[in-house]
């Protein structure tokens, strides 16, 4: 099973700040396999990226996501209010899907 | 647009079986895709549980595998969880969710709203 991991744990920022987010697999993945969720509280998660760098439906350019192999990052270039949540990164592989423990991005 | 929505007992008690039904409105489950479940204990992070393809094909999560099983009912356009002899480990929100493939990229796209599920005597 490949395990994610995710920092900082929480990341602190203001509005209009730039945040980013790491992901590291404990073994290389394909970059296809990678992908971001947007989670607020008492909601589902909400598919960002897919493909570690392509944008789902209806989200907004602000978003970005980048990496390969190991290391993987989502960028949210300027925080709007509503992007304060948390954000878990998810890998698929050999048939089964795994989650990162997630970063938790709050209003400084 | 594809429309998910758990339901089931919020409370069951140890060593029973747990059984959530997942309705689908907006797209036909026998038309393709996969299918999954995923939970999240409170405060904790994202387990994928399992998949379930139209042909009956599952995929599971190895450390659950033992007490899983899901099923299709593709005349209802639902599809199903049960998970056997639970203890309040396995409380969590559980959701259910549509398994894409987007350019070779495996993710879940849609998802319901969760239910709650509480393991307790």
């Amino acid at each position: 099973e490949i395990v994610l991991t995710q920092s900082p744990g929480t990341l602190s920022l203001s509005p209009g700040e730039r945040a980013t987010l790491s992901c590291r697999a404990g073994q290389s993945v394909s970059s296809n396999s990678l992908a971001w969720y947007q989670q607020k509280p008492g909601q589902a998660p909400r598919l960002l990226i897919y493909g570690a760098s392509t944008r789902a439906t209806g989200i907004p350019d602000r978003f970005s996501g980048s990496g390969s192999g190991t290391d993987f990052t989502l960028t949210i270039s300027r925080l709007e209010p509503e992007d304060f949540a948390v954000y878990y990164c998810q890998q698929y592989g050999s048939s089964r899907f795994t989650f990162g423990p997630g970063t938790e991005v709050d209003i400084k | 647009q594809v429309h998910l929505q758990e339901s089931g007992p919020g409370l069951v008690k140890p060593s029973e079986t747990l059984s959530l039904t997942c309705a689908v409105s907006g797209y036909s489950i026998s038309s393709g895709y996969y299918w999954g479940w995923i939970r999240q204990p409170p405060g904790k992070g994202l387990e994928w549980i399992g998949s379930i393809y139209q042909s009956g094909i599952t995929y599971y999560n190895p450390s659950l595998k033992s007490r899983v099983t899901l099923s299709m009912d593709t005349s209802k356009n639902h599809f199903s969880l049960k998970l056997s002899s639970v203890t309040a480990a396995d409380t969590a929100v559980y959701y259910c969710a549509r398994r894409a493939v987007y350019s070779g990229s495996y993710c879940f796209d849609y998802w319901g709203q969760g239910t709650l599920v509480t393991v307790s005597s």
